[in-house]
């Protein structure tokens, strides 16, 4: 079964140093992976996803994600981390009809 | 704003009790995903059901059941209900089946079991 992987449960970095949060991936076939975002008391945002194609992704707020075949991985990085960043970011990827989630990664932006 | 549309926000309710969420997709969306969030099982994917048929299905309990209606809302009714069952409740969309493109979320339902 497809599944996702998230080893860090929280990642502190200072703002406006570069951020990664770390998603790797086991998957039968070709992968369709996912970032998503959660804010206090909201509901998930997509950011952005790998279909095909280029290796970097490009996604919204500045976010891209680099995936990685070899390494079977699909970090998700800001060059630039801001305070606003700070949230719960989920890894997925997509199999029988349904997105399976990482367990999150909690990200803390420093002022 | 996602388009999608919870209800209730939160609900509290008593062990042995069932309830009711419901959920309005974004317009033009054939499918609706029902995830459960808590804090020791990260987002747990329920049940999916695609322009009133239901589609897959994951770790739902038997006391747990979902529906898709003809209008394309979908309600996920709880019943049993036990302490642990408190959790926050997802509702999500999608154009079409394939995944290819996103899910969009709505804000939740917070289930206080007591």
């Amino acid at each position: 079964a497809q599944s996702v992987a998230q080893p860090e449960d929280q990642v502190n970095v200072a703002e406006g140093n570069p951020l990664t949060v770390k998603c790797t991936y086991s998957v039968s076939g070709n992968p369709y992976l996912f970032w998503y975002v959660q804010y206090p008391n909201r509901g998930l945002q997509f950011l952005l996803k790998y279909i095909t194609g280029d290796n970097l992704v490009k996604g919204s707020y500045g976010f891209e994600a680099e995936f990685n075949k070899s390494q079977t991985s699909f970090h998700l990085k800001k060059p630039s981390a801001l305070v606003s960043d700070s949230a719960l970011y989920f890894c997925a990827v997509k199999g029988n009809n349904r997105l399976a989630f990482g367990k999150g990664n909690q990200v803390v932006v420093i002022p | 704003d996602s388009g999608v549309t919870q209800t209730p926000k939160h609900l509290i309710t008593a062990t042995g009790q069932r309830v009711t969420l419901r959920c309005s997709p974004r317009s033009g969306d054939l499918s609706v995903y029902w995830y459960q969030q808590s804090l020791d099982q990260g987002l747990q994917f329920l049940i999916q059901y695609y322009n009133g048929e239901e589609r897959a299905k994951g770790n739902i309990l038997e006391r747990f059941s979902a529906q898709q209606f003809p209008d394309l809302h979908s309600e996920l009714n709880l019943s049993s209900l036990e302490l642990g069952d408190s959790a926050l409740y997802f509702c999500a969309s999608s154009r079409g089946t394939a995944n290819t493109g996103e899910l969009f979320f709505g804000e939740g339902s917070r289930l206080t079991v007591l």
